[in-house]
């Protein structure tokens, strides 16, 4: 059974920093991996999709790894701001269909 | 514009009186899902569609139905609630091609409270 597992699952950083967030999961044979931001008492918001044939993703400050072999990704926040405080979820795509997600990352920026 | 809609965003229901929360979207995705999420705990996958085919989690209580009248359209069922199921719950589309999924858009939930 794929399990997913996120660490830490809470950060705090002041403003600018450039932090990562990693996700680990059991089973290499995932088809795609997705990671997305959730803000309190809200849906999820895709942020990045990384195929596995792929190695990494980048949108803006953003920019996602995948090291199948080793069963990791990693979330690279550059110049964070305070508004990129929220929960950030990594989910591993398998049987093509099926999205098995980690428990989350609690971020906070500190202006 | 709104591309997964969820309704109603709150709903308020009794213990054991019947609800149905709506998903609607405007992707033309071929699957749809039904995730439940409770406070500080990731989505939970309830079931999806692929295309008109039900696909159920083994985990899922019997309370828990679904329906899909069209590619559009997809309502979640709950029969007799518990307070258990006082929960955020999650609708989402993908577009599954080759048998590889690709993102998976979220709608921004139904929050259920149950009383």
């Amino acid at each position: 059974k794929q399990e997913v597992t996120q660490i830490p699952a809470a950060l705090s950083v002041p403003e600018g920093e450039n932090l990562v967030l990693n996700c680990s999961f059991t089973d290499s044979a995932i088809y795609n991996l997705q990671w997305f931001r959730q803000d309190p008492g809200k849906g999820l918001t895709s942020l990045l999709l990384i195929q596995s044939s792929q190695r990494e993703q980048t949108s803006g400050r953003l920019n996602a790894s995948l090291d199948k072999s080793s069963g990791r990704s990693t979330l690279y926040i550059a110049a964070s701001q305070p508004g990129d405080s929220a929960t950030y979820l990594c989910a591993v795509i398998q049987g093509a269909q099926k999205l098995v997600f980690g428990q989350g990352t609690r971020l906070t920026i500190n202006p | 514009d709104a591309m997964v809609i969820q309704n109603p965003r709150y709903q308020v229901t009794q213990f054991g009186k019947p609800v149905t929360l709506s998903c609607s979207q405007t992707l033309n995705h071929n699957v749809m899902y039904w995730y439940q999420q409770k406070s500080s705990q990731a989505p939970k996958l309830l079931f999806h569609y692929y295309d008109k085919d039900f696909n159920n989690e083994a985990d899922t209580p019997d309370n828990f139905q679904s329906r899909r009248p069209n590619t559009s359209f997809c309502f979640l069922d709950i029969r007799s609630p518990g307070l258990g199921d006082a929960a955020m719950y999650l609708c989402a589309t993908s577009r599954v091609v080759a048998g590889i999924g690709e993102t998976q858009y979220f709608g921004p939930g139904t929050r259920l409270l149950v009383l």
